[in-house]
């Protein structure tokens, strides 16, 4: 079964340093979305791809927060620079996008982050 | 989106057949109802999802009060490894909307 694949898995990183993750959604889907999960509560969306474009970044920290997906396939969420508050899992999702049906999200294992 | 409101936690016995509970009285005629599921340190999983018809699976059934404004996820028969948050979703009717999180439940399957 196609899964969603994310790297790394863990990363710990000291504050103000820059930290970068990867996404490699299941192919043939054309949404992309990252999320963020801190301890304890919910995941929350942080930007929406449809194919290349951003769809939904209305809750990225844009001072600090980039993502990119340029050739509509596999998508980079970068932090520059990290803070202690930004330690949390962060989740990369996609579904295929299919006119007029519901579709399910398929979600990727998450990279954890620490910031020291 | 509607909100939910799901109780915090809840236990259930390995073999019998676990019950969750989700209210969304605000809940819109488009809007749909899914059911996700996180195992510790996982990914969120699908398990679910539907409109106003009550809905079956090989993971689950959903049962939708004939108001909408609640709905029950069913877990047949409970084992160990279904132990994991339980989130309920009201999705507004795009297809390829986010999807909004509450706190979920929390079940523990016990021996």
């Amino acid at each position: 079964e196609a899964e969603v694949a994310q790297s790394p898995r863990y990363k710990i990183t000291e504050k103000s340093q820059a930290v970068a993750f990867w996404c490699d959604p299941i192919s043939g889907h054309a949404t992309l979305y990252w999320y963020r999960q801190i301890l304890g509560q919910g995941p929350e969306l942080l930007v929406q791809f449809q194919d290349e474009s951003v769809v939904d970044d209305s809750q990225l920290p844009k001072d600090r927060f980039s993502a990119e997906r340029l050739k509509g396939v596999d998508s980079t969420l970068k932090i520059q620079p990290a803070e202690l508050g930004d330690s949390a899992m962060y989740l990369c999702a996609s579904s295929p996008h299919r006119r007029n049906i519901q579709e399910t999200q398929y979600f990727g294992p998450g990279t954890r982050l620490l910031v020291l | 989106d509607a909100k939910t409101t799901q109780p915090t936690s809840m236990d259930c016995a390995e073999g019998r057949a676990a019950n969750l509970p989700c209210n969304h009285s605000t809940i819109s005629g488009n809007e749909y109802v899914y059911w996700y599921r996180q195992i510790h340190s996982q990914g969120p999983q699908y398990i679910i999802h539907g409109l106003k018809n009550n809905e079956t699976n090989e993971m689950a059934s959903l049962i939708i009060t004939e108001d909408r404004k609640s709905s029950t996820l069913i877990l047949p028969h409970a084992t160990l490894r279904d132990t994991a948050v339980y989130y309920c979703i009201v999705r507004v009717g795009s297809n390829t909307g986010k999807l909004i999180f509450g706190q979920g439940t929390t079940l523990q399957v016990k021996p």
